[in-house]
C-alpha cells in the first residue's frame, strides 16, 4: 500500500538558518505529493504541492521537488523565521482512484528560535 | 461559512457512551474526508464521501465507527460505546473535486474518553 516516511522531530533551528525536512514515499504509479502545515492552534493547511515528476512546488519561501527516481519530496527553505514554527506533514494522493484520499507522514515539528 | 467547521471543538465522554461529531464542509465542496490524529502519530484516514455516498470506508477502525452525509453537505461521525483508545483529534476536510485538489481542513474535535 501507499506510505509516507518523514524525518522525526522536533527540529530546532535558529532564525535565518537553512531548513530541510526529508520525505520519502512508497506508491504505485505517479501520485501527487503535498506538504501541509499546522500552525499552533490552527487546522492543517496546504503549503505546496507537485503533481508530476520533476515538478517543483513553492510557497512562502518553501520549496519541494518531486523526485521520482528517489521517491522523495524534501521540503526546503533558505532562511527560516520564528513564524515558521509549526508541524509539517508530507502527504501523497494516489494517481488513480481513491478520490483525493491522502496518506500522511507522521509530521515533523519545527521550532525556530531567535 | 468561509471554511470547514467542526463541532464540538472539545468533547469529554465516559467510556461506553456514544458520541457524535459534526462537520460542515465548505459550500459546494463535493468531497468530504474524516481523519484521526492521535498523539505521537500521523493522520489516519477514516472515511471519504463523494456527495452522499462513501466509496471508501476502509479506514474505520471497527464497527463502532460510522459516518453519514446528508444533502451533500453536513457529515456526522458517530462512535458507539467509546473506548479510551478512541481519544484523539478527529479532523474533517473537504475538497472541490474528487481529483488531486487541495484538502481544506477544519480545526478538529478533540475527543477525550475517560
Amino acid at each position: 500500500g501507499n506510505s509516507v516516511t518523514q524525518m522525526e522531530g522536533p527540529v530546532t533551528l535558529s532564525e535565518e538558518a537553512f531548513l530541510t525536512i526529508n520525505c520519502t514515499y512508497t506508491a504505485t504509479g505517479y501520485p501527487s505529493l503535498f506538504w501541509y502545515v499546522q500552525y499552533p492552534g490552527e487546522g492543517l493547511q496546504l503549503l505546496l504541492k507537485a503533481t508530476k515528476a520533476d515538478d517543483k512546488g513553492s510557497n512562502k519561501g518553501f520549496e519541494a521537488t518531486y523526485r521520482k527516481e528517489t521517491t522523495s519530496f524534501h521540503l526546503e527553505k533558505g532562511s527560516v523565521q520564528v513564524s515558521d514554527s509549526a508541524v509539517y506533514f508530507c502527504a501523497l494522493s494516489p494517481s488513480t482512484g481513491g478520490g483525493n484520499k491522502l496518506t500522511f507522514g507522521t509530521g515533523t515539528q519545527l521550532k525556530v528560535e531567535l | 461559512g468561509a471554511g470547514v467547521s467542526q463541532s464540538p471543538s472539545n468533547k469529554v465522554t465516559e467510556k461506553g457512551k456514544d458520541v457524535e461529531l459534526r462537520c460542515d464542509p465548505i459550500s459546494g465542496h463535493t468531497a468530504l474526508y474524516w481523519y484521526r490524529q492521535s498523539l505521537g502519530q500521523g493522520l489516519e484516514f477514516l472515511i471519504y464521501f463523494q456527495g452522499n455516498s462513501a466509496p471508501d470506508k476502509s479506514g474505520l477502525p471497527s464497527d463502532r465507527f460510522s459516518a453519514e452525509r446528508t444533502g451533500g453537505s453536513v457529515s456526522t461521525l458517530t462512535i458507539q460505546r467509546t473506548q479510551q483508545e478512541d481519544s484523539a483529534v478527529y479532523l474533517c476536510a473537504s475538497s472541490s473535486a474528487a481529483g488531486p485538489s487541495p484538502l481544506h481542513f477544519g480545526n478538529g474535535t478533540r475527543l477525550t474518553v475517560t
